[in-house]
């Protein structure tokens, strides 16, 4: 059964700052590996989708890594402000259905 | 164009008494899912409906939760007989293609059992 695990589970900085965020999966045999954001009493936005072919996939300020044989993904946040605050949460496909095997989450708090 | 859109986005009911929730995907997503967040469980997996085919429903917690999906677009997720357990935040998501394709999340439901 895949597990996957987000380290750590919160995380404050100050503006400006750049970041690294954690993920880390059991089962390599992965299709590709989404990276979400979360903010409060909202559902889930997509920010960044590695297929398994690929090492790296990047949108603005956000850049995001995968190393199957390793089974861990970061996700890189350049030049953190403080509307980047929000939960940031991994995913891999799994199952069946596909469906979604998420980790539990980091709580980023950007200080202003 | 529009996202997955849910309703209510706010439910509050007594326990035993049944509830529905409803689930617009986005126009042409063949692939839906339905999730529930819950303090201490994080995100799990409920039941995927993926065009005619028979509903995954490996993830149901038990026999109260039910689904279906009609004409292959909106869905409701019921829950019969409400336990105080049972409140979450239920999302439901849609994808263009089944096979681990982006999923795209709804604002969610947010459900509390009395």
């Amino acid at each position: 059964k895949q597990e996957v695990t987000q380290i750590p589970a919160a995380l404050s900085v100050p503006e400006g700052e750049n970041l690294v965020l954690n993920c880390s999966f059991t089962d390599s045999a992965i299709y590709n590996l989404q990276w979400f954001r979360q903010d409060p009493g909202k559902g889930l936005t997509s920010l960044l989708l590695i297929q398994s072919s690929q090492r790296e996939q990047t949108s603005g300020r956000l850049n995001a890594s995968l190393d199957k044989s390793s089974g861990r993904s970061t996700l890189y946040i350049a030049a953190s402000q403080p509307g980047d605050s929000a939960t940031y949460l991994c995913a891999v496909p799994s199952g069946s259905a596909r469906q979604l095997t998420f980790g539990s989450g980091t709580q980023l708090t950007v200080l202003p | 164009g529009a996202g997955v859109s849910q309703s209510p986005s706010n439910k509050v009911t007594e326990k035993g008494k049944d509830v529905e929730l409803r689930c617009d995907p986005i126009s042409g997503h063949t692939a839906l899912y339905w999730y529930r967040q819950s303090l201490g469980q994080g995100l799990e997996f409920l039941i995927y409906f993926q065009g005619n085919s028979a509903p995954d429903k490996s993830g149901l917690p038990s026999d109260r939760f039910s689904a279906e999906r009609t004409g292959g677009s909106v869905s409701t997720l019921t829950i019969q007989r409400t336990q105080q357990e049972d409140s979450a935040v239920y999302l439901c998501a849609s994808s263009l293609l089944a096979g681990g394709a982006t999923q795209y999340f709804g604002p969610g439901t947010r459900l509390l059992v009395l």
